[in-house]
């Protein structure tokens, strides 16, 4: 089955420094794959979708870049504020029963 | 505002007890959702739904169950047989036709007393 890796351990960034998040994928390349943060106690908010023939997608100061061969995609924030202190969460969409596969997260602190 | 709500967003229940999460949306999507969230895991699926009157188990329904009577609505039921329910349970919605993102509700702590 599909399996997610995202890393477990809290990223420290000073402000300022861009952040860059990691999402590994087994198996097949999904469809899309999409990107989420997630702040305490509430629900995850989508920020980007990447698709499988795409190379790399950017939203103001972020960036994903997907790359099929490592089976990875990176998900990058610059000019890092601490207010982009979250959990980011990717997921997959392999494309059928519209399902998502979700990572477990990565917290991200942005220290002033 | 279009969106999708969650309620409670606390909720306690003494052993043995059926208790109903409520999830409602008026984004007008087909497909909705139940996942299970624990400290350091990721979101686990528990039922999904991808039109009315109909719903499909997800990889953790055990003692979990659901109804979608109305588009907009669908609620989860988490009973006595759901033998560690203390969680944080969130729902989320979909347009159908893939390459779309998901809305999810503000989610609802259940905790066992």
């Amino acid at each position: 089955s599909q399996k997610i890796e995202q890393n477990s351990e809290a990223l420290n960034i000073q402000e300022g420094k861009t952040a860059t998040l990691t999402c590994n994928y087994t198996n097949y390349s999904p469809a899309y794959l999409q990107w989420y943060r997630q702040d305490p106690g509430r629900g995850p908010v989508f920020l980007l979708l990447i698709r499988e023939n795409e190379k790399e997608k950017r939203k103001e100061r972020l960036k994903v870049t997907f790359d099929t061969t490592l089976k990875q995609s990176l998900f990058h924030i610059t000019a890092s504020q601490p207010a982009d202190s979250a959990t980011y969460l990717c997921a997959l969409d392999m494309g059928s029963n519209y399902q998502l596969i979700w990572g477990a997260g990565t917290k991200l602190i942005i220290k002033p | 505002d279009g969106g999708i709500t969650q309620s409670p967003k606390y909720l306690f229940r003494k052993e043995g007890q059926n208790v109903t999460l409520s999830c409602e949306q008026n984004l007008n999507h087909d497909a909705m959702y139940w996942y299970r969230q624990d400290p350091g895991q990721g979101l686990r699926l528990i039922y999904y739904s991808q039109i009315v009157n109909d719903f499909q188990k997800g990889d953790i329904a055990e003692g979990y169950s659901v109804s979608r009577e109305k588009k907009e609505s669908f609620p989860l039921t988490v009973t006595s047989a759901q033998k560690n329910p203390t969680a944080f349970y969130l729902c989320a919605s979909r347009r159908t036709g893939g390459d779309t993102e998901a809305f999810f509700g503000q989610g609802t702590r259940l905790t066992v007393v």
